[in-house]
């Protein structure tokens, strides 16, 4: 079974303000990191796919970071809007294909 | 494109009971997933497909089966449904492998066993 956790489970951020949060993996057999969006009453939505140590990837005021080495991805919310209140799933790959998803975390935007 | 669609979207089956969620993607995807969605728990995965004509258990193959004799569909079936199997259930699929791509979702099926 492969342990991936993410942290915090839940966080309420004030609109404007910029956040981030921690998706941990095992740190060998990596393979790929996915980060999927998932807002309520919807199907999660892919947000990055990361693959080499150091990735950075930015889509708006979204960014994600990668270290596979110590096995830990972040993704960071600047200037958080009402819009990007969901929850993020990160879910992890390793090199025999096994595929594990994170319990998520769960963004509250206060307006 | 109507990407990944998912039927029924509600079911409310007793114990003992069986039934088929279906899946269909229109996008010629040879990775078809099914994965259920516990409170609080990540999405843990039943079974999936590489191809049409071959399966694989996931995670959490127990109390269910699946097929795959299309490229479009992979239906998940419940023989004896139990308490336990209420779930949310989602469908996904992909391009390639699931590591290097990524996996598109249907709406889901909310099944809740009596």
């Amino acid at each position: 079974i492969l342990n991936v956790e993410q942290s915090p489970q839940s966080l309420h951020v004030q609109e404007g303000d910029s956040t981030n949060f921690t998706c941990s993996f095992p740190s060998s057999n990596f393979y790929a990191l996915h980060w999927y969006r998932w807002e309520t009453a919807k199907s999660p939505e892919a947000l990055f796919v990361m693959t080499l140590n150091g990735d950075e990837k930015k889509k708006g005021r979204i960014s994600a970071t990668l270290n596979t080495k110590e096995g830990y991805s972040y993704l960071y919310i600047k200037g958080s809007q009402p819009e990007d209140s969901a929850t993020y799933l990160c879910a992890f790959t390793d090199g025999n294909n096994r595929l594990a998803f994170g319990k998520g975390n769960q963004v509250v935007v206060i307006p | 494109n109507a990407g990944v669609t998912q039927t029924p979207k509600f079911r409310i089956l007793k114990i003992g009971q069986s039934m088929t969620l279906q899946c269909t993607q229109d996008m010629n995807h040879n990775y078809m997933y099914w994965y259920r969605q516990d409170p609080g728990m990540g999405l843990k995965l039943i079974y999936y497909s590489v191809g049409a004509g071959i399966t694989d258990k996931g995670e959490v193959p127990n109390g269910y089966n699946v097929s795959r004799s299309t490229t479009e569909d992979f239906p998940l079936r419940l023989e004896l449904a139990a308490p336990s199997q209420t779930s949310v259930y989602f469908c996904a699929s992909s391009e390639g492998s699931g590591g290097l791509n990524e996996q598109f979702f249907g709406p889901g099926t909310r099944l809740t066993v009596l």
